[in-house]
Order: structure tokens, then sequence, then C-alpha cells
């Protein structure tokens, strides 16, 4: 039982270039979040997935689109980089049974946008 | 304690005393409360959790107290360990339309000397 994976860890990209950020689990929850964690400050929601085939814009999703390709599976995807992205995003996720209920995270993926 | 800013407020124990961390929340709609470790380089790590219809909860070494009347909540860490040295969060959950949706605080530094 891994929890929660992301792929990649590190990633160093060009202003203007694209990438999407896979993240999988495999405890059967149906909620699933993208996070951004800056310097000095806790982490702000992107985007998040209350269940398979729904996904619904957090506090900061400019700039972000997702994709919920499977139960298991929540992609995060930069479209054109920018430095401002620069940044570590974790994903979580959750049963999705109560709203009253624990987020468990990856590891996280560290991007440096240039 | 956490506040808004540019600065991680800090913390520093020696090897055997107790911790207390602070947290002030600003949304008084709020009824769920977590708290979080993150290590270096790690993702967070849940610690405990608190509904509002409660204002103690104890886990192992840890206890959460929530006082709803200043809108504060503080983590007590027991006989506190050099590996109980990470950053500490506090998150809360507005429930209704906030299904799911934590807000984070910044974060505090706890550095335990052994």
């Amino acid at each position: 039982n891994a929890g929660v994976t992301q792929t990649p860890k590190f990633q160093v990209l060009k202003t203007g270039q694209s990438m999407t950020l896979q993240c999988a689990q495999d405890m059967n929850h149906n909620s699933m979040y993208w996070y951004r964690q800056d310097p000095g400050m806790g982490l702000r929601l992107i985007y998040y997935s209350a269940s398979e085939g729904t996904t619904d814009k957090g506090e900061v999703p400019n700039g972000y689109n997702v994709s919920r390709l499977n139960k298991r599976e929540f992609s995060l995807r930069l479209e054109s980089a920018a430095p401002s992205q620069t940044s570590v995003y974790f994903c979580a996720s959750s049963d999705g049974l109560a709203y009253q209920e624990t987020q468990y995270f990856g590891p996280g993926t560290r991007l440096l946008v240039l | 304690g956490e506040s808004v800013g540019l600065h991680l407020p800090t913390l520093s124990v020696q090897e055997g005393d107790n911790s207390i961390i602070n947290c002030a929340y600003s949304n008084s709609a709020s009824d769920y409360f977590i708290w979080y470790k993150q290590e270096s380089g790690k993702g967070p790590q849940f610690i405990i959790d608190i509904r509002s219809n409660m204002d103690k909860r104890q886990g192992q070494r840890v206890t959460v107290l929530l006082n709803k009347t200043v809108k504060h909540l503080s983590l007590q860490i027991a006989a506190t360990q050099p590996g109980d040295s990470a950053v500490y969060f506090c998150a809360e959950n507005a429930g209704g339309t906030s299904y799911g949706k934590l807000t984070f605080g910044q974060g505090t530094i706890l550095t335990v000397h052994p």
C-alpha cells in the first residue's frame, strides 16, 4: 500500500514549456486534490476532484488544468509555465464520504521554472 | 503561534520538554480542524483532528485544544523528541459549500534540541 504517489520528484522547466504532474492513490479514495506550497507559506488549493468525473477550482487555479483520469489518478497540467509557478506541488486524497475528513498527502513534486 | 505574514513562527525546545504550538483561525464557520506535521522534503503527515463539537482531543503524546470563542487552536506535544522537529500546520474546513476544502495556516517551525 503506497498511499499517494507523485511523479516526477523534481523538474526544471523553461518559461513557456508545458508539463503534466502525475498523482495516483491506492486507497480507493473518492476525492483528490492539488496544492502548491511556496516558501514560508502554507499549502494553497489549486484544484480538487470531489469524485471521479468532477473537478472544481480551488483558491489559485489560474495557469493550471487538471484531469481526473480515473478513480486512482489525478493529473495537473501547466500549459505554459511561468516563473511564478516555481513551487512544490502536493497531491492529496481523502475518502470523500464526508466533508469532515482527513486528507493524505504525497511526497511532492519540486518544480523550478526558469 | 501562526499568523499571516512572511516569516514563519518558530519554537525551540529541549528534548523532554512539552511543546505548545498555536494557531488562530478567522472563519467562524469552520467546524473541522486538522494538525499536520511536515518534515523537510516530505509531504504533510496527519497528526490529529478535532471537530467543532469538541474542545479537546488526545492522541499518542499529542493533545489538540479548540477554543471557538476566540477562534484558537493549539497542539500540545508531550515529552518532545528530536524526531518531532518539523513544520507544523493547522488546517480548517468550513463545511457546507467548502466540501473537502482545507485552508492551511502558515506553519510553525519546531526545533527540538537534544
